[in-house]
């Protein structure tokens, strides 16, 4: 089955810095990549996803890019906030239909 | 995005008792929906798949006989955690797919003590 690993696990960084988060997937039939936001005690928020038709994809201060010969895919942030502080967890699926599955989550501290 | 409401959000109870939590789709139909498992500062594990009109679909290690799904409705399913222990204590969170670009919504999560 899929495996998704996410690097790093935590991440600080300094308001307005630019964060980068990346993960590797082993299934070479996945073709969606989604990228969750998770506050304390609460569910998971999509905030971007791509699919393996395109390279990049932009969203104001968020992207992704994927590489699909490496398998691996990055979840970018520029200009960071305090408010973007949170855990981030990416995720790959190969069907439609069928559930993510997801890697082990980076938690980001953006320090003002 | 679409809504997925999930409740209760918290739940405490007594070791031996069934928690039922309910995961519905607000302005969708879900044929599938999903029910993970999150411990502390972990990722989401993937329970079993609800399929609606159907039994559920387990992950390998889940107890079926332990965790009961119902799946009744297009915007309905529902967790039942028989004779729960304190080792059951988690957050549980659905999830459903919907439109043609099959995105999965999560509900708020439904965090479980068993004392």
């Amino acid at each position: 089955g899929e495996n998704v690993e996410q690097h790093p696990s935590t991440l600080s960084v300094q308001e307005g810095d630019s964060a980068v988060i990346k993960c590797t997937y082993s299934d070479s039939a996945s073709n969606y990549f989604p990228w969750y936001k998770q506050e304390l005690g609460k569910g998971p928020q999509l905030i971007i996803d791509i699919r393996s038709n395109v390279g990049e994809k932009k969203d104001q201060r968020i992207a992704v890019t994927l590489n699909k010969t490496a398998k691996h895919f990055s979840l970018h942030i520029t200009e960071t906030q305090p408010e973007d502080s949170a855990v981030y967890f990416c995720a790959a699926r190969n069907q439609a239909g069928t559930a993510l599955i997801f890697g082990k989550g980076t938690t980001l501290s953006v320090s003002s | 995005g679409a809504v997925v409401s999930q409740h209760p959000s918290r739940v405490i109870c007594k070791s031996g008792t069934s928690v039922k939590i309910e995961c519905r789709s607000l302005d969708f139909q879900a044929t599938t929906m999903f029910w993970y498992r999150q411990f502390p500062k972990q990722s989401l594990m993937l329970m079993a798949t609800s399929n609606e009109g159907s039994k559920a679909t387990y992950e390998q290690g889940v107890e079926k006989d332990k965790f009961l799904i119902n799946h009744a409705s297009l915007t309905l399913s529902t967790l039942t955690v028989t004779s729960a222990h304190p080792e059951d204590s988690s957050f549980y969170i659905c999830s459903a797919i919907t439109g043609a670009k099959n995105i999965q919504y999560f509900g708020a999560g439904t965090r479980l003590s068993v004392l």
